[in-house]
């Protein structure tokens, strides 16, 4: 929200597919994550990137990819490696600096069918 | 390491009364700490922050939350709850690092008329 832009908002994917969400930011913050969230679990990190061309590993990695070609976009491809990938997925994007908060999109709901 | 608590996973209140979720973390730093608001099938909106400035934290919607280092906590309150408010909540720590919030499990809250 106020910037980010995620997309689609539903998205369904059969199995063995793999699969890109997208996330669009226009308020030049450094700072871009993934996060994946199931009921009752919070959000988990996927991955973060802190400078175009860089990016690192969150706690559950596995079965995603990503890129940082340009600072607005942060995409997240979800592979066919990824077991369980049903979920809401959210793009949030921060200043990067020291213990500042992060701004959130609206999301975008996978489900595998 | 850090690491949230939400101690209840559902509040219910009645219109017009007051609102406590409670959160505890823990964390190795100085930490900086966040309430984010969650309606459903929607981004994350942030309610309020605290880092190290006040102890008692005002944010948006009449919401409040009182950082206390001794218990390690940082409660929610909201004197009158609105139908509005009902929401997931999340108490979010960060330690400082590129993409460290960790996230609180969330609090559903449901109010009734």
């Amino acid at each position: 929200d106020g910037g980010i832009t995620q997309s689609p908002k539903y998205l369904f994917r059969k199995e063995g597919q793999n699969v890109t969400l997208s996330c669009e930011q226009n308020l030049n913050h450094d700072a871009m994550y993934w996060y994946r969230q199931d009921p009752g679990q919070g959000l988990r990190l996927i991955y973060y990137s802190q400078i175009v061309n860089d990016f690192q590993k969150g706690d559950i990695a596995e079965g995603y990819s990503v890129s940082r070609e340009k600072k607005e976009s942060f995409p997240l491809t979800v592979t066919s490696a990824q077991k369980n990938p049903t979920a809401f997925y959210l793009c949030a994007i921060s200043s990067g600096r020291q213990n500042t908060e992060a701004f959130f999109g609206q999301g975008t709901r996978l489900t595998v069918v | 390491a850090q690491s949230v608590t939400q101690l209840d996973s559902h509040v219910s209140v009645s219109e017009g009364t007051p609102v406590l979720l409670r959160c505890n973390y823990s964390s190795s730093y100085s930490p900086s700490l966040f309430w984010y608001v969650q309606h459903p099938n929607k981004g994350l909106q942030l309610l309020l922050k605290y880092t190290s400035a006040a102890t008692l934290v005002k944010g948006i919607n009449g919401f409040e939350a009182e950082f206390k280092k001794s218990e390690t906590s940082f409660h929610l309150t909201k004197p009158s709850a609105h139908m509005s408010d009902a929401a997931e909540y999340f108490c979010v720590v960060s330690d400082g690092g590129w993409g460290k919030l960790q996230f609180g499990a969330g609090t559903q809250v449901v109010v009734t008329p």
